[in-house]
């Protein structure tokens, strides 16, 4: 299967600074990768679509100005948590389709945020 | 948009007996249907998934089945075994690159 990976695995950060998550797919291009969020024991709620080339699709009640999203190579997207707080906390996932299977998504091993 | 429904919650079962996790979806577009494992603190694992053109699905001791009519869809394991205490989630998708809606995760016990 498709390989997706993601860094920081974890991060410890100070409340009101900015956090920088990669998602790569490392054996197939992406043009669509996918944001999510989990809460301990909860399921992924999608945060965004990000778009090679174009700007990312929120989900609502997601504030795009706090979590932005750049997907600027066919391997790479990134999520920012931008002036973090401690509500920010969470284990954040990216998924990718190869396309070559099909829609199988393959999810990413999480990062883990944990803003004090 | 869509929204997918999933039962029970938890499921508690002695190794060997089946399981079985029941979803409902909103949207009648919805064409694609993914389950996915997750194990605690992991990346969820798709397992199996199935397609609307097609009524059941099954590998090995894993099965899934899918109503269109009634928007329903649910996941078989059989003869369970300690290492498929996991959480488990159904998906529904309208396909190829879109996004997918998750349940909201059923979280399964075998006892041994």
């Amino acid at each position: 299967g498709a390989v997706v990976s993601q860094h920081p695995s974890r991060v410890i950060c100070k409340s009101g600074t900015s956090v920088k998550i990669e998602c790569r797919s490392l054996d197939f291009q992406a043009t669509t990768m996918f944001w999510y969020r989990q809460f301990p024991k909860k399921s992924l709620m999608l945060m965004a679509t990000s778009n090679e080339g174009s700007k990312a699709t929120y989900e609502q009640g997601v504030e795009k100005d706090k979590f932005l999203i750049n997907h600027a190579s066919l391997t790479l997207s990134t999520l920012t948590v931008t002036s973090a707080h401690p509500e920010d906390s969470s284990f954040y996932i990216c998924s990718a389709t190869p396309g070559s299977e099909g829609e199988t998504q393959y999810f990413g091993p999480g990062t883990r945020l944990l803003v004090l | 948009g869509e929204n997918v429904e999933q039962h029970p919650s938890t499921l508690s079962v002695q190794e060997g007996d089946s399981a079985v996790i029941k979803c409902t979806y909103s949207d009648s577009a919805s064409n694609y249907f993914p389950w996915y494992k997750q194990e605690l603190g992991k990346r969820p694992q798709l397992i199996i998934d199935i397609r609307s053109n097609v009524g059941e699905k099954k590998d090995q001791r894993i099965a899934v089945t899918l109503n269109k009519t009634a928007k329903h869809f649910s996941l078989h394991i059989t003869e369970t075994q300690p290492e498929d205490s996991a959480v488990y989630f159904c998906a529904a998708s309208l396909g190829g690159y879109q996004k997918v809606t998750f349940g909201t995760g059923t979280k399964l016990q075998v006892i041994p």
